[in-house]
């Protein structure tokens, strides 16, 4: 089976940083993404992760630790238009994209 | 480059009718993948398709909902008969057919059954 969890809810302030957690349990493990999905719309691409470590992009970053089933996007410099979903999601093999529950940010000034 | 296409955009249906939902990825991308988001849930994967084949649909409701993608390119998935809890956005997403792109995700049909 295929687990992945994430907090359902966080709050944070405007400029503040927000560390949202996943972890991970699934049949196999070919990259986690990290996407952004604001009420009403799509899901947009975040951040892509396949090897240990910190992925940096601008005010985002993202950490993987495959031996534990864990990773975490880091928000830096918080604004209001932060204020989404995030979604954890694991490639489990032959591009199979399985996603978390999903994480609801809300920023407030 | 023009994204991920989806028709319509909204549906409203009552329950023990049929529905159909059209999507065209991105030109190129062979991977295709249907999802279905309840309110407040993340997307839970119904169907992928690598080209015209399919690669999974383990958690598809095979006696009721069906997809296709003829010719490799547009895909349409169907619910026959609908029942209230299909209520959710259908979301249509593609990839490249290597594992470290990203899905381009279209605009989702919201699908409510009454």
């Amino acid at each position: 089976g295929q687990n992945i969890d994430q907090p359902t809810e966080m709050t944070a302030t405007e400029g503040a940083i927000v560390q949202i957690n996943c972890t991970y349990q699934t049949s196999g493990f070919n990259g986690l993404f990290w996407y952004q999905q604001h009420a009403g719309e799509a899901p947009t691409f975040l951040s892509y992760n396949v090897l240990d470590g910190l992925e940096e992009k601008g005010r985002f970053s993202s950490f993987l630790s495959r031996s534990k089933g864990y990773s975490y996007l880091l928000l830096k410099e918080l604004q209001m238009k932060d204020s989404a979903s995030y979604l954890c999601a694991v490639n489990t093999g032959f591009q199979k994209l399985v996603f978390g529950t999903g994480t609801r940010l809300l920023v407030s000034p | 480059e023009a994204g991920v296409a989806q028709s319509p955009r909204y549906k409203i249906i009552e329950k023990r009718q049929s529905v159909a939902f059209w999507c065209n990825p991105i030109s190129g991308h062979a991977t295709l993948y249907w999802y279905q988001q309840i309110l407040g849930q993340g997307p839970k994967l119904l169907i992928q398709f690598q080209n015209n084949g399919v690669v999974d649909d383990s958690q598809l409701p095979k006696d009721r909902f069906s997809a296709e993608r003829l010719k490799g390119v547009d895909s349409t998935l169907k619910i026959q008969p609908a029942k209230l809890e299909d209520s959710a956005v259908y979301l249509c997403a593609s990839s490249l057919p290597t594992g470290t792109t990203e899905a381009f995700f279209g605009q989702g049909t919201r699908l409510t059954v009454v």
